[in-house]
């Protein structure tokens, strides 16, 4: 898998867009981008993945650069339950082939302030 | 709820012990995969079942043993742990291994004495 790169940490406004950077400089043309957050003492979820495109569901907006190697996740409205860890992971969509596992790296811890 | 439930929650053995987690989805998948997370360290898988089949072991020790009868249920028999074994197990399941949607179970909280 590729690696990426996420910022250790940040703080965000309540009610305002949260915009979480992601670099994967080193990303595959088969490889997908996945966003996962955990809440404390929970298990990952799940919030939202794309190829190319951007994409936009009930939790979230994935923006992916042209170039594939940087994306963001933006939370659009933020709120104080949305304070977890967020990973950035990338893998192929292949079954059995050698980079389709899930691999989590240290993520980002945001801190949504009141 | 995510649809993975996980039994127990908390769960405190003594290296002697044989214990067992238990891991049910009622998503119907059909891949299904432990993770180990232990304190201020990243996710780390440990087993993926796909069709029942084990399809990878991430160099695990043998006193970790898990067990997929079917494709609802998986199993993590502990048995000779060590105090570094402790840590939160995570199960979760996909529709397949392909699938990057993955859904978790709440993990269970183990510590080993």
């Amino acid at each position: 898998d590729a690696k990426t790169t996420q910022p250790t940490s940040m703080d965000c406004a309540e009610g305002r867009a949260a915009n979480l950077p992601c670099n994967h400089s080193t990303i595959s043309g088969n490889e997908y981008v996945y966003w996962y957050r955990q809440i404390h003492s929970q298990g990952p979820q799940y919030i939202i993945h794309g190829l190319k495109n951007n994409e936009t569901n009930e939790m979230a907006s994935l923006i992916i650069t042209e170039d594939r190697k940087s994306s963001t996740l933006i939370l659009p409205h933020a709120t104080l339950r949305d304070t977890a860890v967020y990973y950035c992971i990338v893998r192929v969509a292949e079954q059995r082939a050698a980079g389709n596992k899930l691999t989590f790296g240290g993520g980002t811890r945001v801190l949504v302030k009141p | 709820e995510t649809g993975v439930t996980q039994t127990p929650r908390h769960l405190v053995m003594g290296m002697t012990n044989k214990k067992s987690l238990k891991c049910e989805q009622h998503l119907g998948h059909n891949a299904m995969y432990w993770y180990k997370q232990s304190a201020k360290k990243p996710l780390e898988l440990m087993f993926v079942y796909n069709f029942k089949e084990q399809t990878e072991n991430n160099s695990v020790p043998s006193r970790f043993s898990p067990e997929c009868p079917n494709s609802s249920h998986l199993f993590l028999h502990l048995h000779t742990l060590q105090p570094e074994d402790s840590a939160l197990y995570l199960c979760a399941s996909s529709q397949d291994s392909a699938a990057g949607k993955q859904f978790f179970g709440p993990g269970t909280r183990l510590t080993v004495l």
